[in-house]
């Protein structure tokens, strides 16, 4: 139990064009999920926490208006990187949780922005 | 403040050998702790985790992770390393459920 997909798992995209990234909780319904960003060979940096039904939750140095986060039901919440730039290349990691349990993590998104 | 530190970017053993992956936290709160593992472009996968029982933690894989309060740190430990498990490390504390601090990270290499 407690599987969390991602998808796509690879894209890439042009700059200046904007890309959605799906994270779904397959077999629970999760009241939080939350959006990290890995850059390589570095650790996973939290980039918002958004609760269904809500406004995401950045953290501080996170562009909100780049980083749209939607959490529209209890098992899908999205991320769309907006006007993608190279810089915005990364690995990006969602997790899910229920009700402050553990986090269950996505297996994550490469995202290349030529 | 809540902090987690790994002390140790990288450890190479020669397979068969123990493991050792030291993690040390702050925190004002009692935390949870978990272990994570994470395969060369894959998501993470929990190893074990600590949440207020028992304080010697077993996970899958043969790992296990002792909480010591008095010293704060819940290093992960395995008596004997296989290939498979070259891997990134990440020790991973949560408080109240929500605010989860990842460390920096552990980079295993096993050698033949």
């Amino acid at each position: 139990g407690a599987v969390v997909s991602q998808h796509p798992s690879r894209v890439i995209c042009k700059s200046g064009t904007s890309v959605k990234i799906e994270c779904r909780s397959l077999d629970f319904q999760a009241t939080t999920m939350f959006w990290y960003r890995q850059f390589p060979k570095k650790s996973l940096m939290l980039m918002a926490t958004s609760n269904e039904g809500s406004k995401a939750t950045y953290e501080q140095g996170v562009e909100k208006d780049k980083f749209l986060i939607n959490h529209a039901s209890l098992t899908l919440s999205t991320l769309t990187v907006t006007s993608a730039h190279p810089e915005d290349s990364s690995f990006y990691i969602c997790s899910a949780s229920l009700q402050g349990h553990e986090q269950y993590f996505g297996p994550g998104t490469r995202l290349t922005v030529t | 403040a809540q902090s987690v530190t790994q002390l140790d970017s990288h450890v190479s053993v020669s397979e068969g050998t123990p493991v050792l992956l030291r993690c040390n936290y702050s925190s004002s709160y009692s935390p949870s702790l978990f272990w994570y593992v994470q395969h060369p472009n894959k998501g993470l996968q929990l190893l074990l985790k600590y949440t207020s029982a028992a304080t010697l933690v077993k996970g899958i894989n043969g790992f296990e992770a002792e909480f010591k309060k008095s010293e704060t740190s819940f290093h992960l430990t395995k008596p004997s390393a296989h290939m498979s498990d070259a891997a990134e490390y990440f020790c991973v504390v949560s408080f109240g459920g929500f605010k989860t601090i990842f460390g920096a990270g552990t980079r295993l290499f096993v050698k033949a």
